[in-house]
């Protein structure tokens, strides 16, 4: 079956830690997103890349650095600089920017 | 930027009965709006979508109404089963290739059996 994995499921940081979240699809999406979601609001835009060896900044970027080195991986990087990285981050990719998006279960990341 | 707003944030029916959810947007130039079902521990799966050329669509029990006018689109479902709750987002993305995906606050829906 065709879909997003994200992996791990929970993941916890001690504090100065950076931790790296993985995003693999084998949809053959040429966009990838990577969203954070707090408890009680929508979803907010990380990172996206509509290519390989291209990503732009979300709205949010600040504390978080992604890689795009091939279609399918898309991981995200939670640096020290996030001071507040509590949250469920979400994964999902599309075939472009205008075709619906498909989601992961998402990683739930929580500070020891 | 794009400013979505979602109402309301909590909605109780009872089995059977309809449920209605409504998000306004700020953007004129938004032309894409899907309607996202997340559950428990999950993450969003797209349900209907709806193209600023289509004033509704739908999809057995569930249809998507779009004013543009007004800047408002609306989720319906009908006859509602307990495995319909759930939370709700609505998003739209607006015209130029640097625009992306703005989410509503989402809609917490509870059918009572």
């Amino acid at each position: 079956d065709g879909g997003i994995t994200q992996s791990p499921k929970y993941l916890f940081r001690k504090e100065g830690q950076n931790v790296t979240l993985s995003c693999e699809q084998n949809l053959n999406h040429d966009a990838m997103y990577w969203y954070r979601q707090d408890p009680g609001q929508g979803l907010r835009l990380i990172y996206y890349s509509q290519i390989v060896n291209d990503f732009q900044k979300g709205d949010i970027a600040e504390g978080y650095s992604v890689s795009r080195e091939k279609k399918e991986s898309f991981p995200l990087t939670v640096t020290s600089a996030q001071k507040n990285p509590t949250a469920f981050y979400l994964c999902a990719s599309s075939n472009d920017r205008v075709q619906p998006q498909h989601f992961g279960d998402g990683t739930r990341l929580s500070i020891l | 930027g794009e400013n979505v707003e979602q109402h309301p944030s909590t909605l109780s029916v009872q089995e059977g009965d309809s449920a209605v959810i409504k998000c306004t947007y700020s953007d004129s130039a938004s032309n894409y709006f899907p309607w996202y079902k997340q559950e428990l521990g999950k993450g969003p799966q797209l349900i209907i979508d709806i193209r600023s050329n289509v004033g509704e669509k739908k999809d057995q029990r569930i249809a998507v109404t779009l004013n543009k006018t007004a800047k408002h689109f609306s989720l319906h479902i009908t006859e509602t089963q307990p495995e319909d709750s759930a939370v709700y987002f609505c998003a739209t993305l607006g015209a130029g290739s640097a625009r992306q995906l703005t989410f509503g606050s989402g809609t917490q829906l509870t059918v009572l059996p």
